[in-house]
């Protein structure tokens, strides 16, 4: 069975200063990972995601994460905060699709990100 | 392209009540989810569809749950009957086979049970 874990629900960083949000995997098979983003109010977005090849992946708003097998980590970063950032961060983990279709993300529990002014 | 569409965006109704709540995938997606969000539990998937065929309902938290797919376009998850504890915030999300299982959320529909 797959499963996530997002260390630290609540993450404050100064503007301007670097985001890291942590995450850790389990799966039995070479994973799809994913992280979404959340606004108050609002649906889940895609923010970035890693399938195969190149390990350090770029998303939107400047953010990337980078996928280390060793370590099953697929940590995001961000070098520089800024104010629109602050939002709740899910990391999730899927195997790849079967013949018969796509299969369901695992999600973490959740980082809400602050940034302070 | 729309997005997923999911209707009501809010529904407040009283304990035993039947909630029905709607959605609309992205044309053309052949996966759809239903996920319940609560401060206290967190993001659940409560049931997939692949095809309009369902795949995994194990997170259905009891019988008062259904969720049908009868046709690509339209879902409904409903609720009969309906209590407190069931207030969250219900999102449906789609995705396309030949996307590595990227899933696309709607803006959800938060239900109150009064």
């Amino acid at each position: 069975a797959q499963s996530v874990t997002q260390l630290g629900s609540h993450v404050s960083v100064s503007e301007g200063a670097l985001v890291l949000l942590r995450c850790n995997y389990s799966s039995s098979v070479p994973p799809y990972l994913f992280w979404y983003v959340q606004y108050p109010n609002q649906g889940l977005q895609l923010l970035l995601k890693y399938t195969t090849g190149a390990t350090l992946v770029k998303g939107i708003n400047g953010f990337e994460a980078e996928f280390k097998k060793s370590e099953t980590s697929f940590h995001l970063t961000k070098p520089s905060a800024h104010m629109s950032d602050a939002a709740e961060y899910f990391c999730a983990v899927s195997e790849p699709r079967s013949n018969f279709g796509n299969e369901k993300l695992t999600f973490g529990t959740g980082t809400r990100l602050t940034i302070i002014p | 392209d729309a997005g997923v569409i999911q209707s009501p965006r809010h529904e407040v109704t009283e304990m035993g009540q039947e909630v029905t709540l709607r959605c609309k995938p992205i044309s053309g997606h052949n996966s759809l989810f239903w996920y319940r969000q609560t401060m206290m539990r967190g993001l659940e998937l409560l049931i997939y569809f692949n095809n309009n065929v369902p795949i995994d309902d194990s997170g259905m938290p009891e019988d008062r749950f259904s969720a049908k797919m009868p046709n690509a376009s339209f879902s409904t998850l409903k609720i009969q009957p309906s209590e407190p504890r069931d207030s969250a915030v219900y999102f449906c999300a789609s995705s396309l086979f030949s996307s590595y299982n990227e899933q696309f959320f709607g803006p959800g529909t938060r239900l109150t049970v009064l």
